[in-house]
């Protein structure tokens, strides 16, 4: 049983170039989501999603896609990535009780 | 706007004394809170939560206590370890758009010297 995994751990882009993060869980959890952690700030949530095929906005979705074609993945795509992306980015997944899984994390760095 | 923030955002304690991380939120609404962990290089890891319709809960070592009146949320680590250093988040469940996507504070840097 992995929980939630992320890939990759590091990653470096330039200015421009697009990407996907990918996000899988093996517990069978309805709610997956995405956020961002900044130096000194808490986690902002991107987007998550409530079920396959389901999909919202968080508070900081502007230059991000998601999908959920499957329960257990939930990939996050930065079309265009710009500096202001850079950042360490977390996927988490609740069942039906209200704790959240966080997955390892992220780190992405855009010159 | 709505927020959940933190009051202290660096706490150094002697190993053996007991903390105490404070957090005040704003959405009198919010009915769940929770407290994570977060240790360097790694994921937020839940400790402890507590609902709105009570003001006092106890795991192993830690207390959380609500006061809804001052909409105000204390984590509370007995005996406090060197494993306890690490930035403690406290987050409040909105029921965003009915989802309960927690909403998270900005930590506060807990260092415990042994």
């Amino acid at each position: 049983n992995a929980g939630v995994t992320q890939t990759p751990k590091f990653q470096v882009l330039k200015t421009g170039q697009s990407m996907t993060l990918q996000c899988a869980q093996d517990m069978n959890h309805e709610y997956m989501s995405w956020y961002r952690q900044d130096p000194g700030m808490g986690l902002r949530l991107i987007h998550y999603s409530v079920g396959a095929g389901i999909t919202d906005q968080g508070e900081v979705p502007n230059g991000y896609n998601v999908s959920r074609s499957t329960t257990e993945d939930f990939p996050l795509r930065l079309l265009s990535a710009a500096p202001s992306q850079t950042s360490v980015y977390f996927c988490a997944t609740r069942g039906y009780q209200e704790t959240q899984y966080f997955g390892p994390g992220t780190r992405l760095l855009v010159l | 706007g709505e927020s959940v923030g933190l009051h202290l955002p660096t706490l150094s304690v002697q190993e053996g004394d007991n903390s105490i991380i404070n957090c005040a939120y704003s959405n009198s609404a919010s009915d769940y809170f929770i407290w994570y962990k977060q240790e360097s290089g790694k994921g937020p890891q839940f400790i402890i939560d507590i609902r709105s319709n009570m003001d006092k809960r106890q795991g192993q070592r830690v207390t959380v206590l609500l006061n809804k009146t001052v909409k105000h949320l204390s984590l509370q680590i007995a005996a406090t370890q060197p494993g306890d250093s690490a930035v403690y988040f406290c987050a409040e469940n909105r029921g965003l758009r009915g989802s309960y996507i927690p909403t998270f504070g900005r930590g506060t840097s807990l260092i415990v010297h042994p």
